[in-house]
């Protein structure tokens, strides 16, 4: 079975930091990007960053470009994203996802994790 | 960046209904879309790729048509395991972008 479990969520002061991991099973992990999405409480979706298979294409939404940082170990099937300076509008539930095609390029997500939350408040 | 808007926001329905949801973006995004569904307590479902590609599993009720800018998600016969939100999303170019969510629920 195909299956993406996210962990790592806490409750966190801002300017803090933390990092979420994903533990990927079931499929052939290098062969797929990777993606980080959230959805703050009662919203919508949104993108975080991506990674493709060996970390040399790389992308951040603008509103954590500088303070987050996407990272995969393939050996271990793993994803992390490292969560610097964090903010109060950082608050959100972590889905982790897997692209539905390849390695490489953006073709959508069709396998995501139940998620993590992360709360950030003083 | 290109925007993503839907609508209706919500959306009343009846088991049984033939409803429409419709995703704008902002710019030209040349059929990369998709659709998911999401509901409470389970992971996000993936329902069609490329605008209009049924994904392996999901009932043929579910249909996507469109072009450029504008696109729908089609549900035939909606029925009760539909109730949930739906949302477009491009993958022409990043930042990667949402629609909104349309939330279909009971009239």
């Amino acid at each position: 079975e195909v299956q993406l479990v996210e962990s790592g969520g806490d409750l966190v002061q801002p300017g803090r930091s933390l990092r979420l991991s994903c533990a990927a099973s079931g499929f052939i992990f290098e062969d797929y990007v990777m993606y980080w999405v959230r959805q703050a409480p009662g919203k919508g979706l949104e993108w975080v960053s991506s990674i493709n298979w060996n970390g040399g294409r790389i992308g951040y939404a603008d509103s954590v470009k500088g303070r987050f940082t996407i990272s995969r170990d393939n050996a271990n099937n793993s994803l992390y994203l490292q969560m610097n300076s964090l903010r109060v509008e950082d608050t959100a539930f972590y889905y982790c996802a897997k692209d539905r095609f390849g390695s490489s390029d953006y073709y959508g997500m069709d396998v995501w994790g139940q998620g993590t939350t992360v709360t950030v408040s003083s | 960046d290109i925007q993503m808007t839907q609508s209706p926001s919500p959306l009343s329905a009846s088991v049984g209904d033939r409803v429409t949801i419709t995703c704008r973006a902002s710019q030209g995004i040349r059929n990369s879309l998709v659709w998911y569904q999401q509901k409470p307590g389970k992971a996000l479902k993936l329902l069609l790729h490329a605008a209009s590609r049924l994904e392996s599993g999901v009932p043929s009720r579910f249909s996507g048509s469109g072009s450029g800018t504008d696109y729908t998600l089609t549900i035939s016969s909606l029925q009760p395991e539909d109730f949930a939100t739906y949302y477009c999303q491009q993958y022409y170019t990043t930042p990667l972008t949402f629609g909104p969510g349309t939330k279909v629920d009971i009239k």
